[in-house]
């Protein structure tokens, strides 16, 4: 089965600091996908990244930065220098690859309170 | 405008009325999917559609909901005689459906309120 973990309910800080999203996923798979989507105020759900389960490079985009470790089963999300803008919340997801079959396991998301 | 759209964003009805949710995908994408939000929770799976054919629907109420995604149109999430449990948001997202492992883009959400 395929299950999706963030422990963290909620985060607030300060505008410029750095903050990591945590994701815990389980599954038997040995192929797999892994996605994070950002949830703002508006409700619109936006797509960050998709990273699959042979490429553990981490990867960085501007302020974001991911890092994949499949020893631990964790993909967590940084955002350097925070900004206001960035204040939503952040869903961690997976799907398992399989014909027919490849709807997304979300986690219950982390709210991200930026203050500036 | 690219972008998965539903329409309409906000809908409420009272018990025991029809709900209709439609979804038009991304121009290229042959893939539809939804999922419902409740409250404080992250999404959970209801049903794929590919054009005029229902894939998986294992996530879907086995009363009262139905899908669909005719050849020509958009896909439709149908809940008949809503109750109060299915206030809710409802996303709708799209994908080219390239060998499983494509992304799946979301639109904006229909927010159903069941007064």
């Amino acid at each position: 089965a395929q299950k999706v973990t963030q422990a963290q309910t909620e985060i607030s800080v300060v505008e410029k600091e750095d903050v990591t999203l945590d994701c815990v996923y389980e599954t038997r798979d040995t192929t797999y996908y892994l996605f994070w989507y950002k949830q703002p105020p508006s409700g619109e759900l936006v797509f960050l990244i998709r990273r699959n389960s042979f490429d553990e490079q981490n990867e960085i985009s501007g302020r974001y930065s991911w890092n994949f470790q499949k020893s631990t089963s964790s993909f967590n999300f940084t955002i350097t220098a925070s900004q206001v803008v960035d204040s939503a919340v952040y869903f961690c997801a997976l799907t398992k690859p399989q014909t027919g079959a490849n709807n997304l396991f979300f986690g219950t998301g982390t709210r991200l309170t930026v203050i500036p | 405008n690219a972008g998965v759209m539903q329409n309409p964003r906000h809908l409420v009805r009272r018990r025991g009325q029809e709900a209709r949710l439609r979804c038009s995908p991304m121009k290229g994408h042959s893939h539809v999917y939804w999922y419902r939000q409740l409250p404080e929770e992250g999404l959970k799976f209801m049903v794929y559609l590919q054009k005029e054919n229902i894939i998986d629907e294992s996530g879907m109420p086995k009363e009262r909901f139905s899908a669909e995604f005719p050849k020509e149109g958009p896909s439709i999430l149908r809940i008949q005689q809503v109750v109060r449990g299915d206030s809710a948001a409802y996303f709708c997202a799209s994908s080219l459906g390239l060998a499983n492992t494509d992304t799946q883009y979301f639109g904006p959400g229909t927010r159903l309120t069941v007064l």
